[in-house]
């Protein structure tokens, strides 16, 4: 079990366009999805956190306006990146809450010309 | 600031060896602990988790926890070349929600 999938596993867009990508929990119900960005040789940084039913919350320095995150239903959660540019390409990961573990996605790869 | 320190590494140890990593956190409120792998281009994996003092064994792994000294470990026993990865420590702290703060990570090799 507590088994999390992510679609698209790699992404390439032009610079200005939007990327959705989609988190889900396959085998078990999360109220609480994770979403980090890891650049590479770096750790995870945790972006925010998405609640289903209600707003997301996000971290310090992470401009929600550009990263939104819809969590729609127990089991996905999404993540838009608006009007990307090259400094969002990076390794996006999400994770979802099954108490008292956190459960990985296999990441989405985005980069942006 | 609730911190998570690992020793960066690299730590290479001979296949068969065992590999210790170490791992300290910062806030004494700090309820769970989670050892997770991470290979290179991948998503973290849990490979182990901690919540009471003292050791939890599981297969080859082994992880242990001082909550007096604010400290947890990973022993891999008769480690294999497939071990070879980056290892983050993670603290779920008291009031924190499910949020989890994460070391660096330390980056192990295992040589054949």
């Amino acid at each position: 079990g507590a088994v999390v999938s992510q679609h698209p596993s790699w992404v390439i867009c032009k610079s200005g366009t939007s990327v959705k990508i989609e988190c889900r929990s396959l085998d078990f119900q999360a109220t609480t999805m994770f979403w980090y960005r890891q650049f590479p040789k770096q750790s995870l940084m945790l972006m925010a956190t998405s609640n289903e039913g209600s707003k997301a919350t996000y971290e310090q320095g992470v401009e929600k306006d550009k990263f939104l995150i819809n969590h729609a239903s127990l089991t996905l959660s999404t993540l838009t990146v608006t009007s990307a540019h090259p400094e969002d390409s990076s390794f996006y990961i999400c994770s979802a809450y099954r108490q008292p573990e956190q459960f990985f996605g296999p990441g989405t790869r985005l980069t942006v010309l | 600031q609730k911190e998570v320190e690992q020793n960066s590494g690299p730590l290479s140890v001979p296949e068969g060896a065992i590999a210790s990593l170490n791992c300290t956190y910062s806030d004494r409120g700090s309820q769970s602990f989670f050892w997770y792998r991470q290979y290179s281009g991948k998503s973290p994996e849990l490979i182990m988790s901690i919540y009471s003092n003292g050791d939890k064994e599981d297969g080859r792994f082994t992880a242990q926890l001082n909550k007096a000294s604010q400290y947890v470990s990973l022993l891999i026993r008769d480690s294999q070349p497939s071990d070879s990865a980056t290892y983050l420590c993670a603290v779920n702290y008291k009031g924190g929600s499910e949020k989890l703060v994460f070391g660096k990570g330390t980056k192990l090799t295992v040589n054949p």
